[in-house]
């Protein structure tokens, strides 16, 4: 079965810090992988994809994840946080064929200290 | 409105009654899906439309959940005889085929 693991259940940093957080994933196929945001108050909101070519991926707000196919990982970085990062951040997958569902981890909450 | 609507945000109920939960996609988008979010928890996967066909409703946990999205458009996700493990977020997203799902603000249901 398909299964996404979050290990970091709540990280707090302060601006400017940098971030990482991890995702590992467990899938026998193929999949394209994702990071979502949820602002407070606010819907998930994709923050970037990754379906194929070069592994390192970026996406809005200076985020980026680096898709590891060895380590079944997909972590996502920031080099520098700002106030406005503080969010709740899942890790999620989809397989290739087959199902068109997302598999979500147990989500990241973020606190960044002004 | 350009994103997913959900109706209503917040929904209250007794436990034994019925419940549904609208959800409109964003136009032009064929696939439509609905998520369970437990507090504390990552949104899991209850079903998922293809136009007007339920494609895959393996998640429903039980045969008092409905769904149905009989124009290809709409959906309507129906909570027969509610009890108190259904309270939860209920989220609704859309997408083009099999590309990024967009989300709507989700419906949180709270049942006594």
């Amino acid at each position: 079965a398909q299964s996404v693991s979050q290990h970091n259940h709540h990280v707090i940093l302060s601006e400017a810090a940098s971030l990482e957080l991890g995702c590992n994933y467990s899938y026998g196929g193929t999949v394209n992988l994702f990071w979502y945001v949820q602002y407070p108050g606010q819907h998930l909101q994709l923050l970037l994809k990754y379906f194929s070519g070069d592994p390192l991926v970026k996406g809005i707000k200076g985020f980026e994840a680096e898709f590891i196919k060895s380590k079944f990982s997909f972590n996502l970085r920031k080099p520098s946080v700002q106030w406005s990062d503080t969010a709740e951040y899942f890790c999620a997958v989809n397989p290739k064929t087959g199902a068109n569902n997302l598999f979500f981890g147990t989500g990241t909450r973020l606190t960044v200290i002004p | 409105g350009a994103g997913v609507s959900q109706s209503p945000r917040y929904k209250v109920a007794k436990r034994g009654q019925d419940v549904a939960l609208r959800c409109d996609p964003i136009s032009g988008h064929v696939s439509l899906f609905w998520y369970q979010q437990a507090l504390g928890q990552g949104p899991e996967f209850l079903t998922y439309f293809q136009n007007e066909a339920q494609l895959d409703k393996s998640g429903l946990p039980s045969d008092r959940f409905f769904a149905e999205r009989p124009e290809g458009s709409v959906s309507t996700l129906k909570i027969q005889r509610t009890q108190q493990e259904d309270s939860a977020v209920y989220l609704c997203a859309s997408s083009l085929a099999r590309g990024p799902q967009h989300f709507g603000d989700g419906t949180r249901l709270s049942i006594l």
